[in-house]
């Protein structure tokens, strides 16, 4: 990808379960974004942490960051058959107004 | 938050001919919008940033050429892909974002170029 990877690239889990994604950047970031997308849709904006922070919370979601290492990841807790979607990581750089995505995880969530 | 709205959602071509691809921000105005590329089941790979009143800034290995884009606005930026082939075929998504720095980015609901 133009800016890094996460991991896994699919996660299967059953309903209920906590799904873990981790996503690793290559340079330095004015913040890191978090995104949803549904098959072949739109992106919907999740949760934004900012280089100086280290974690942040939005309802099921808990976003970490870990600037010294380039990486962060996010936490759906009680997950939902609704949160099977693709999750991508996306950075905005400290120069420069681009913003990179991440490869993606496909999240299953067994009913 | 803010609405990117992106149009057509969907179009088929035939090869050699152009398509344009429009992307408004409606309830605010955008210096700058993004193009995204999107293969499927992979990720989305940014092409050229859209600034109001200037050139598109492509990102390396993107044909400027083959993939215009006019911002004429600050509201309404254009991606033209010229003399279409089916390789062109993909998911085309455009964002903008309210300012620099800290902010979100708003996406448009994507268009769905078929090639033939």
């Amino acid at each position: 990808s133009q800016q890094g990877e996460e991991d896994p690239q699919a996660l299967s889990i059953q309903e209920g379960e906590n799904a873990t994604m981790n996503c690793s950047y290559k340079t330095s970031i004015n913040n890191l974004q978090w995104y949803r997308q549904n098959s072949g849709r739109g992106l919907v904006h999740l949760i934004l942490i900012r280089s100086n922070e280290r974690e942040k919370h939005s309802g099921r979601l808990r976003v970490t960051l870990d600037t010294s290492k380039k990486s962060s990841s996010l936490l759906i807790t009680a997950s939902r058959a609704a949160d099977t979607a693709s999750y991508f990581c996306a950075t905005a750089r400290l120069t420069g107004n681009q913003f990179y995505f991440g490869t993606g995880t496909s999240l299953t969530v067994i009913p | 938050g803010a609405v990117v709205s992106q149009h057509p959602s969907w179009v088929i071509c035939k090869s050699g001919t152009s398509v344009k691809i429009e992307c408004r921000s409606l309830d605010f105005q955008a210096t700058t919008m993004f193009w995204y590329r999107q293969f499927p089941k992979q990720s989305l790979m940014l092409m050229a940033t859209s600034n109001e009143g200037s050139k598109a800034t492509y990102e390396q290995g993107v044909e400027k050429d083959k993939f215009l884009i006019n911002h004429a606005s600050l509201t309404l930026s254009t991606l033209t892909v010229t003399s279409a082939h089916p390789e062109d075929s993909s998911f085309y998504i455009c964002s903008a974002r309210l300012s620099t720095g800290n902010t979100e980015a708003f996406f448009g609901q994507g268009t769905r170029l078929t090639v033939v």
